[in-house]
């Protein structure tokens, strides 16, 4: 079956450290690869997601590269700011049908000033 | 746009007791609502998804007379769950999904239950 397996947290860094947080997926086919953000009090917010091998996904600084040969999806910043503080999900879906997401277990990210 | 808003928050109830929780799309029509539930520390499990005005479709090893989801319209996705014991106990999440700009999953911000 499908699974996604992300590095174990809680992660805590300094400001304007560099961060990576691994993400790999087990999956038939062909997925669509998610990085959700879970600020604390607030519902998940899609940060960024790519469709396709190859693809990288960007949004606030934050990346990720859809790396098929090594099925991953590894989340980096180049300097994390202490707004940054929250839990990170990785997920995927497959493009056909219902399009339901599978969720890594979440890590949690500390920034601190 | 695409807020999900739930309610209650946070809810206890007693042992053997229903409890509803609501999900709602505010500002778009949701033609597909997601329900998951979170354990402590824990990933997020899809517990059944729902189409409005059709049955719920529930994953394997959710018990879907214990869960009953009703997604009556395109706003609205309740789950209740019936004779709660404290197992039960857990974060519930919703998503909700539309169409067009809205095709994907916006989700609420989930609602703590706490079975004594």
């Amino acid at each position: 079956g499908n699974s996604v397996t992300q590095m174990e947290g809680p992660v805590t860094l300094s400001e304007e450290a560099f961060l990576t947080i691994n993400c790999t997926y087990t999956a038939t086919g062909y997925p669509s690869l998610f990085w959700y953000v879970q600020y604390p009090g607030e519902g998940l917010q899609l940060l960024l997601k790519a469709t396709k091998a190859d693809d990288k996904g960007s949004n606030k600084g934050f990346e990720a590269t859809y790396r098929k040969e090594t099925t991953s999806f590894h989340l980096e910043k180049g300097s994390v700011q202490v707004s940054d503080s929250a839990v990170y999900f990785c997920a995927l879906s497959k493009i056909q049908g219902a399009q339901k997401l599978v969720f890594g277990q979440g890590t949690r990210l500390t920034i601190n000033p | 746009g695409a807020v999900v808003s739930q309610h209650p928050s946070w809810v206890i109830c007693k042992s053997g007791t229903s409890v509803k929780i609501e999900c709602r799309s505010l500002d778009f029509q949701a033609t597909t609502m997601f329900w998951y539930r979170q354990f402590p520390k824990q990933s997020l499990m899809l517990m059944a998804t729902s189409n409005e005005g059709s049955k719920a479709t529930y994953e394997q090893g959710v018990e879907k007379d214990k869960f009953l989801i009703n997604h009556a319209s395109l706003t609205l996705s309740t789950l209740t769950v019936t004779s709660a014991h404290p197992e039960d106990s857990s974060f519930y999440i919703c998503s909700a999904r539309g169409a067009g700009p809205y095709y994907e999953q916006y989700f609420g911000p989930g609602t703590r239950l706490t079975v004594t």
